[in-house]
């Protein structure tokens, strides 16, 4: 079955720029997605289709894709965004694939 | 702005049924889909299927295939997941998340947890 893998965990110190990779095959055919989960929240869309930011989503979060990667970029991190990130993407039946989420630490 | 409100909390017997409503407000448009996603404690986020309510057509992921039935009321702008032959392993939050078919923004519930315990 089709996977996104994403690391595990990525640290970063206050103001410093948070990078966080999600690779697939099937990237460069599909969108991905990116989702904001903190603790005992709901999931929340920060980036859609690559690289469009919703309504409400502060700049510092952008995406970008290159071949079978797809980044999440968070500018001058903040304390706030200390959370899990989930990228999300379709296989060739258009079901729904989630990566398996980093957990960014701001230190 | 689409807003999501789901059901409450269930406490099920295994080998029992449950079923999850969520309800959309503020859709000012037909064309869209509701997809089922749900959080198995301190785990990822895994699909189970979703439903275009305009065209009534569902598709499932094959892990669910049989135990899973999700339909939808267009006149009220609402979807329901329900899971059948419930086990322990289904303990989880489940999140509904709607989809604009323009834009292919995502708007997600706010979850409903559902423990299957003897």
């Amino acid at each position: 079955s089709y996977e996104l893998t994403q690391p595990p965990s990525v640290s970063v110190s206050p103001g410093q720029t948070a990078r966080i990779t999600c690779s697939g095959d099937a990237l460069p055919k599909q969108y991905a997605y990116w989702h904001q989960q903190k603790p005992g929240q709901a999931p929340v869309l920060v980036i859609n289709k690559d690289s469009e930011r919703p309504s409400g989503i502060p700049e510092r979060f952008s995406g970008s894709s290159s071949g079978t990667t797809v980044t999440l970029t968070i500018s001058g991190v903040q304390a706030e965004d200390e959370a899990d990130y989930f990228c999300q993407s379709a296989d060739s039946n258009a079901n729904w694939v989630f990566g398996g989420g980093t957990k960014l630490t701001v230190l | 702005q689409v807003q999501l409100v789901q059901s409450g909390a269930e406490v099920k017997k295994p080998g029992s049924s449950v079923k999850v409503s969520c309800k959309a407000s503020g859709v000012t448009l037909s064309a869209y889909t509701f997809s089922w996603v749900r959080q198995a404690p301190g785990q990822g986020l895994e699909w189970m299927g979703r439903i275009i309510p305009l065209l009534d057509i569902t598709n499932y992921a094959q892990k669910f295939q049989g135990r899973v039935t999700i339909t939808a009321d267009k006149s009220t702008s609402t979807a329901y997941m329900e899971l059948s032959s419930l086990r322990s392993e289904d303990t989880a939050v489940y999140y509904c998340a709607w989809v604009d078919g323009a834009y292919d923004y995502i708007f997600w519930g706010q979850g409903s947890l559902v423990t299957v315990s003897s």
